[in-house]
């Protein structure tokens, strides 16, 4: 059974200060997707990293995919209020089925 | 672009009851959806994946005469939740594959009484 676990669970963080969210598997995914997901909300798709050792930037957000596709990181450069919420990751398994396997998450809360 | 919707976002029904709820595709068609459930604080857990035109895959543990799935067409999945309980009160969450990505619906807030 693939597994991915996220670390840290919680943290909870002032505005500016810089965090980074890990997500690891003893597996290799085909891809690595992160969500961001708000409470009462379907989770949004932020990043899709493919390619062994590809970094994806989005505005204050970097994404790196480890080098063996085991492992990803989430790196939030001065944190706004505005970034909290619950962080997914999610690694695909490939083929038609698309299915894919879900980390539990890690809860982001960025106090002004 | 890649927008799913889900209908309703929350309803509340008694126990004994059957529920459906639809989600939709809105500007791709999408050959698979996944159901999924999420308990307060908890992270998505696969339900079952729906493919257009055969039958669902459920994942172990998940009762398909209780969660009724039919996906009809590219652009509209359906999971009705039979016999409803108050055990099944939850987040109830679906995706819409598009190439290699799955896009997520808002989310169906179910409360069985």
């Amino acid at each position: 059974t693939q597994l991915l676990e996220q670390s840290p669970q919680f943290l909870s963080i002032q505005e500016g200060e810089n965090l980074t969210v890990y997500c690891n598997s003893s597996s290799v995914f085909s891809s690595l997707q992160w969500y961001r997901q708000e409470p009462g909300e379907g989770p949004v798709l932020l990043v899709t990293v493919v390619t062994g050792g590809e970094v994806k930037k989005l505005k204050r957000l970097t994404f790196q995919f480890g080098d063996a596709r085991k492992d990803s990181s989430l790196h939030i450069t001065a944190a706004q209020p505005g970034d909290t919420g619950l962080y997914l990751c999610a690694g695909g398994e490939g083929g038609s089925q698309g299915n894919l396997i879900f980390g539990k998450g890690t809860k982001l809360s960025v106090k002004p | 672009g890649a927008v799913v919707s889900q209908h309703p976002s929350w309803v509340i029904c008694k126990s004994g009851t059957s529920v459906k709820i639809e989600c939709r595709s809105l500007d791709f068609q999408a050959t698979t959806m996944f159901w999924y459930r999420q308990f307060p604080k908890q992270s998505l857990m696969l339900m079952a994946t729906s493919n257009e035109g055969s039958k669902a895959t459920y994942e172990q543990g998940v009762e398909k005469d209780k969660f009724l799935i039919n996906h009809a067409s590219l652009t509209l999945s359906t999971l009705t939740v039979t016999s409803a309980h108050p055990e099944d009160s939850s987040f109830y969450i679906c995706s819409a594959q598009n190439k290699e990505t799955q896009y997520f619906g808002p989310g169906t807030r179910l409360l069985v009484l």
